[in-house]
């Protein structure tokens, strides 16, 4: 169990380009999620894949950013003509299904994203 | 009105005494319960998770869970200073697979 890994860790971008990034799960959990992180703030929900499909999108996530999961193993997010308010901690968490309520979300090391 | 609410901190502590933690959600169905650790800097770490009322132990931690009153506590015992760190509530709220954060509570433990 070699834990969630994400890739990049840091990532500075002038606004108005694009960036991606990729979330690599816990390899036997099949459910992924993405969340975004400001400073002084708790994680917020943005999208939620359950094998290659997703499932759930968040109204924060706007026509600018979209994100796929094709084979049901890693993910990635793209953020499309990046602004400042982008800037923040993207974070990816995976889970296994368990079929009950006892399902445990784990976080990977997030993309510190800032947009100058 | 926020779906998860903590007690706002920061919240300082003497090394070796017990730290609380409380946090509020609004969902009445919500029935799992999450503490996450944060450093600065870092992301997210489980510490605890609990799913019916009453106290659940872990080590030094101890999570408390009362649904009526929709309510969930983390005690911290005998508090070190690895310890000083934001403390995170998450909810599954109504049966969602997704998880809604509380903002955090940060505890700084004094040597």
């Amino acid at each position: 169990d070699t834990g969630v890994s994400q890739d990049p860790r840091h990532k500075i971008t002038k606004r108005g380009q694009n960036v991606t990034f990729r979330c690599d799960p816990i390899s036997e959990h099949n459910r992924l999620y993405w969340y975004r992180q400001t400073l002084g703030q708790g994680p917020e929900f943005l999208t939620y894949f359950q094998n290659e499909a997703q499932l759930e999108k968040s109204r924060l996530l706007s026509d600018r950013f979209s994100a796929e999961r094709p084979k049901g193993s890693f993910s990635t997010l793209e953020i499309q003509r990046t602004e400042q308010g982008d800037s923040a901690m993207y974070l990816c968490a995976s889970s296994l299904e368990s079929g009950g309520d006892q399902e445990t979300q784990y976080f990977g090391p997030g993309t510190r994203l800032l947009v100058l | 009105q926020k779906e998860v609410e903590q007690n706002s901190g920061p919240l300082s502590v003497p090394e070796g005494a017990i730290a609380s933690l409380n946090c509020t959600y609004s969902d009445r169905g919500s029935q799992s319960f999450f503490w996450y650790r944060q450093y600065s800097g870092k992301s997210p770490e489980l510490i605890m998770s609990i799913y019916s009322n009453g106290d659940k132990e872990d080590g030094r931690f101890t999570a408390q869970l009362n649904k009526a009153s929709q309510y969930v506590s983390l005690l911290i015992r005998d508090s070190q200073p690895s310890d000083s760190a934001t403390y995170l509530c998450a909810v599954n709220m109504g049966g969602d697979y997704k998880l809604s954060f509380g903002a955090g509570t940060t505890v700084t433990v004094r040597a």
